[in-house]
């Protein structure tokens, strides 16, 4: 069973279009994660969800835009895509937000190739 | 703004030796540091979780320390085997479950 799953894996696109990442979580965590890994492999937060409520946003383009339809689903929409936005995105989740004892469980991760 | 740094880059052992792995903090307000493993093409494996009042944590093979005023963790590998490769990567928690992460040591575990 995939405790977070991300569609698609690889997504190879042209610059200017809209796209969407799609994330479910199966583990009944209140909290989910967008992460983008670079080119040089750095892991920077993009944002978190708590109860489908925003709670961390980032310094991210507003093209950026997440949706979460309910507590298991935290979807990604990229508007006008650009070159540098080529990328690893992770989703993750976790049972909580605070009390620093939260343990994210990540996605595989979907590879975005914009060309 | 955290900044977490991770030394080496990338280590290559042969197998059976122990290892360290160190990651550096600058901002020791954290409620806690996690150390992860991912392997290429995959995503992140938890591996431990040190909260803020704790100065270490293990699981199995594997040790962490943590010494927030001194901003420093490091990971303890014992009796490496070719399994172990991967790339560690530690995060340092400043709430709202907000994770800094390192850039990363890429570890090859030479049979």
């Amino acid at each position: 069973d995939t405790a977070v799953s991300q569609t698609p894996k690889y997504l190879v696109t042209q610059m200017g279009n809209d796209k969407s990442i799609k994330c479910e979580q199966n583990l009944g965590h209140d909290t989910m994660y967008w992460y983008k890994q670079d080119s040089k492999k750095f892991l920077k937060i993009m944002f978190s969800y708590n109860n489908k409520e925003l709670i961390i946003n980032e310094t991210v383009p507003n093209r950026f835009s997440p949706k979460s339809p309910d507590k298991a689903h935290l979807n990604l929409h990229i508007n006008s895509l650009e070159l540098g936005d080529s990328a690893v995105y992770f989703c993750a989740s976790s049972q909580q937000i605070g009390g620093g004892s939260d343990t994210q469980y990540f996605g595989p991760g979907t590879r975005l190739t914009v060309l | 703004k955290q900044e977490v740094t991770q030394i080496p880059a990338a280590l290559s052992v042969p197998e059976g030796e122990n290892l360290v792995l160190n990651c550096s903090f600058t901002d020791s307000a954290i409620y806690n540091l996690q150390w992860f493993r991912q392997d290429p093409g995959k995503g992140l494996t938890s591996l431990l979780l040190i909260q803020s009042s704790q100065r270490e944590q293990t699981s199995g093979r594997l040790n962490a320390s943590l010494d927030k005023s001194s901003g420093r963790s490091t990971l303890y590998i014992a009796a490496s085997q070719p399994g172990d490769s991967a790339t560690y990567l530690c995060a340092a928690e400043t709430g709202a479950n907000n994770l800094f992460f390192g850039t990363g040591t890429r570890l090859t575990v030479i049979p």
